[in-house]
């Protein structure tokens, strides 16, 4: 069956540091894969998808950056954090083809900057 | 663009009770999907239940059923014999059938469940 897994599932981070969160998907080939934020009492929000190795997409012009450096890893950075980066991010994948799937997401980072 | 409203930030309803989510979407796509997600204190993102917009029959998930209405683009979800278990964030999420899509998702709605 298919796994997602994400971490840390807690991170305090000083503004101005650097951001690094890592998703893996096991049991499946070609993911899409997608990193969402979730802002204190609002939606989800999606920041980047990709549908292959190397193949990112951004939703939102910002002061974060994904890369997928494997089929099944999909890593969300940022080089100086700001306090509006704080938030819970969420990591997902889907199938690649067949939009009646819908997502399957990990459990989540709750990031603080301070 | 897609969009999706929840217009109920909030409900409240009683164990063993029935409750109504309320969903509509903006599309000009005739083929499409929508999905119910729950979202408990976890925060884990869990699929409630999916609708084919080309399938007039409204899904069903044992406690958890839909009312499509696809010429109002209205998506409600309703939960019969409320638990405590299900109080948690919903939210109502589209996506477009045809060609590359994304989920978008509405802003949710906390349903409380009092015993």
């Amino acid at each position: 069956s298919q796994t997602i897994h994400q971490w840390p599932a807690t991170l305090v981070q000083p503004v101005g540091s650097p951001l690094s969160l890592e998703c893996t998907v096991e049991g499946t080939s070609n993911p899409n894969l997608y990193w969402y934020r979730q802002a204190a009492g609002r939606g989800l929000q999606l920041l980047f998808y990709s549908v292959g190795i190397g193949q990112i997409s951004s939703e939102v012009p910002q002061n974060l950056s994904a890369s997928r450096p494997q089929d099944r890893q999909f890593i969300l950075s940022s080089k100086k954090l700001l306090l509006s980066d704080s938030g819970f991010y969420l990591c997902a994948w889907s199938v690649a083809t067949g939009a009646s799937y819908g997502y399957t997401f990990g459990s989540g980072t709750r990031l603080t900057v301070v | 663009a897609q969009t999706v409203t929840q217009s109920q930030p909030e409900m409240s309803v009683q164990e063993a009770e029935t409750v109504t989510l309320s969903c509509t979407y903006d599309t000009s796509e005739s083929d499409y999907y929508l999905f119910w997600y729950k979202q408990p204190p976890s925060r884990q993102m869990i699929l409630v239940i999916r609708q084919e917009a080309y399938k007039q029959q409204n899904a069903t998930e044992n406690r958890f059923s839909v009312n499509f209405q696809k010429a109002a683009k209205s998506f409600s979800l309703k939960i019969s014999d409320s638990q405590l278990g299900d109080a948690a964030m919903y939210f109502c999420a589209y996506r477009r059938g045809s060609g590359y899509s994304t989920l978008t998702f509405g802003k949710g709605t906390m349903l409380l469940v009092s015993p």
